[in-house]
């Protein structure tokens, strides 16, 4: 089974603070994706990954980055956390773009 | 106008009841369907995978999409307690733009009542 392992369940950071959200797969898998999750809204895509080194943007962007150093790992990185980036972030892999993806289990973060 | 769109509920039913949980979109590149399952405090898990229109049954659990119409369902025939979770549907493209890229409804809370 994939396993799509989240660094933190639950997190709490001051607004202006630098954050980062760490995700490992252990498949291989070519692909991995950020998702914001929001009442109301669905799962949003922030970023994406298609290789090592290489970013897309998603739907939702700013105020993020990505760095992706290594295939398994995927790390989300809030520049200057703000109240409004308070949400529930989940985290994808996929070994081809249109197979299904596979998610954790999110960092619930809190910006206060 | 989102482009894909799906009623939130809350859906509560009686046990042994068939579900229908629905979505509509607008995108017409989308070929590739999907139905997720999220109980509370997890990340979504995988429940049905379609390419196209047509039909797909797994268990108690049938897909169907109809692309004419642009609207795809997933139908639980003898619902249980553990069926109790958020739907999402989900989809994407073949190629442009939404190639690779998941677009989700809003998701659809079920409860299953005993």
């Amino acid at each position: 089974d994939v396993k799509v392992t989240q660094s933190s369940r639950y997190l709490v950071k001051r607004t202006g603070e630098k954050v980062f959200l760490e995700c490992v797969q252990d498949m291989d898998h070519e692909n991995m994706f950020w998702y914001r999750q929001d009442p109301g809204l669905g799962l949003r895509l922030i970023y994406f990954s298609y290789d090592v080194k290489m970013k897309e943007k998603g739907d939702i962007p700013e105020g993020y980055s990505v760095s992706r150093e290594k295939k398994e790992r995927f790390s989300l990185i809030l520049e200057s956390a703000s109240t409004n980036q308070t949400s529930m972030y989940l985290c994808a892999s996929t070994l081809g773009l249109n197979q299904p993806q596979h998610f954790g289990d999110g960092t619930r973060l809190s910006i206060l | 106008q989102k482009e894909v769109e799906q009623d939130p509920g809350p859906l509560s039913v009686p046990e042994g009841a068939i579900v229908s949980l629905n979505c509509t979109y607008s995108n017409s590149a989308f070929q590739y369907f999907m139905w997720y399952r999220q109980y509370s405090r997890k990340g979504p898990e995988l429940l049905m995978y379609t390419y196209s229109s047509g039909n797909k049954e797994d268990g108690r659990f049938t897909a169907q999409v109809d692309k004419s119409s642009k609207y795809i369902s997933l139908f639980i025939r003898d619902s249980q307690p553990s069926d109790s979770a958020t739907y999402l549907c989900a989809m994407s493209g073949a190629g442009g733009t939404s190639y690779g890229k998941l677009t989700f409804g809003q998701g659809t809370i079920l409860t299953v009542h005993p």
